[in-house]
């Protein structure tokens, strides 16, 4: 079954405290993405690859950073956490640079403490 | 990017048909319409995709008129299930650089 999954489903976490959300597709999608979510905001992005080893910047990148050393994974870390990070986020991908569909992940609840 | 207009929200009955309507006048040669729907706390989920004319799949139809600064989404004989966010995406790639409106809800009522 053609699927993104994300890792965890919830996390709850403290101020600081470094942590990693993984992505993996099972698709050989070129493109991925993370996206936060929040109440009135819609769906914003943080990062998006373009395929291993490339990367760049979305609309609200500050506090992330990403890698793509893989085709099938994207984690997104978070290198020291703060509570403005608590959101719902969205790994979603892509089959190529030209107009397919985004296949999305279930979602990752994070709170910050 | 183009960026997109769309009603805040609607409320419809079972059984109607459904028309929102999304603006992006800024949409360049290359770029795709897609709508994208999204029920809470879920990932939002591919509906259809057009570039010019009308598409028609086996949940909705996209109409785009021929100078493709609006698309209209309609959903035939909506159910409450249909209650949603739906989302207008116009650009490039779907999960490369993008950026999602702000979408519209769709309340169904018995």
């Amino acid at each position: 079954e053609a699927q993104v999954t994300q890792n965890p489903r919830y996390l709850i976490t403290v101020t600081g405290k470094k942590l990693t959300v993984t992505c993996s597709q099972n698709m050989n999608h070129e493109y991925m993405s993370w996206y936060r979510q929040d109440p009135g905001l819609g769906l914003r992005q943080i990062y998006y690859s373009m395929n291993v080893e490339v990367t760049d910047k979305g609309d609200v990148p500050e506090g992330y950073k990403v890698s793509r050393k893989e085709k099938r994974n994207f984690p997104l870390i978070l290198e020291s956490p703060s509570p403005n990070q608590t959101s719902l986020y969205f790994c979603a991908s892509t089959q190529n640079g030209r107009n397919t569909e985004a296949f999305f992940g279930q979602g990752t609840r994070l709170t910050v403490v | 990017l183009a960026k997109t207009t769309q009603p805040i929200s609607m409320d419809s009955y079972e059984g109607q048909e459904v028309n929102i309507t999304c603006s992006h006048n800024n949409i360049a040669t290359n770029d795709y319409i897609t709508w994208y729907q999204q029920f809470p706390s879920q990932g939002p989920r591919f509906i259809i995709q057009g570039y010019k004319t009308k598409v028609t799949n086996e949940v909705a139809s996209l109409f785009i008129p021929a100078d493709r600064k609006s698309s209209t989404l309609s959903l035939p004989r909506v159910s409450l299930s249909d209650t949603a966010v739906y989302y207008c995406l116009v650009g490039g790639t779907n999960a490369g650089k993008s950026t999602f409106g702000d979408g519209t809800t769709l309340t169904v009522k018995p």
